[in-house]
């Protein structure tokens, strides 16, 4: 089956630092989705990626998907302590049901 | 519009009680998936159902639980005899077809005493 890692568990940043998380698949995936969930919410779509290489922004966040189709990256420049919260990626491989991965929590110090 | 309605927001049961969880979509979205998750941990996926197709039941735990759609719009997700580890947010999701955004509902917090 299709099996999803995503690194770091955790993330401290100091206000201002910037944070990365990734998701990598052991499968090639036809599209990947990013979803945010703030302390005590529930996930938020952020965007889906589709193409190869493919790189997307929205303000102070950058997604990219990998070349291979097999993993993804969600960047945050200077993070803001809106920014608090899990991160999660949901690769999907065609006529597979989407899997969310574990999530990276990202806590941010004023 | 309004968005994907769960109900009840926070349910506390005796162990062994049974417990049924209600989830409205969005009007006119195709695709509905229930998930547990812990406090603290990810996603786990339980049950998906896709319009008019028999349902995707390969995440639920055990027997004990079970999720029916009626009429392609509200679900129930059921949980027989319900037991501590059962404790979770049960949270429930709707798209518009198979793949596509998924909108998440507040969902039901659950307690077994």
């Amino acid at each position: 089956g299709q099996q999803v890692m995503q690194i770091p568990q955790y993330q401290h940043v100091q206000e201002g630092e910037d944070f990365t998380t990734y998701c990598n698949s052991s499968t090639t995936l036809s599209n990947i989705q990013w979803y945010k969930q703030r302390p005590g919410g529930h996930p938020v779509f952020l965007i889906q990626l589709v193409k190869s290489g493919e790189v997307k922004k929205q303000k102070r966040l950058t997604f990219q998907f990998g070349e291979a189709k097999k993993n993804s990256s969600l960047h945050i420049t200077a993070t803001q302590t809106t920014d608090v919260g899990t991160y999660f990626c949901a690769p999907n491989n065609a006529g597979n049901m989407l899997t969310f991965g574990g999530g990276t929590r990202l806590m941010v110090k004023p | 519009g309004a968005g994907v309605s769960q109900s009840p927001s926070n349910k506390v049961t005796e162990k062994g009680k049974d417990v049924e969880l209600r989830c409205d979509p969005i009007s006119g979205h195709t695709a509905l998936y229930w998930y547990r998750q812990s406090l603290g941990q990810g996603l786990e996926f339980l049950i998906y159902f896709q319009g008019n197709s028999a349902p995707d039941k390969s995440g639920l735990p055990s027997d004990r639980f079970s999720a029916e759609r009626t009429g392609g719009s509200v679900s129930t997700l059921t949980i027989q005899r319900t037991q501590q580890e059962d404790s979770a947010v049960y949270l429930c999701a709707s798209s518009l077809d198979y793949n596509q955004p998924q909108h998440f509902g507040d969902g039901t917090r659950l307690s077994i005493l």
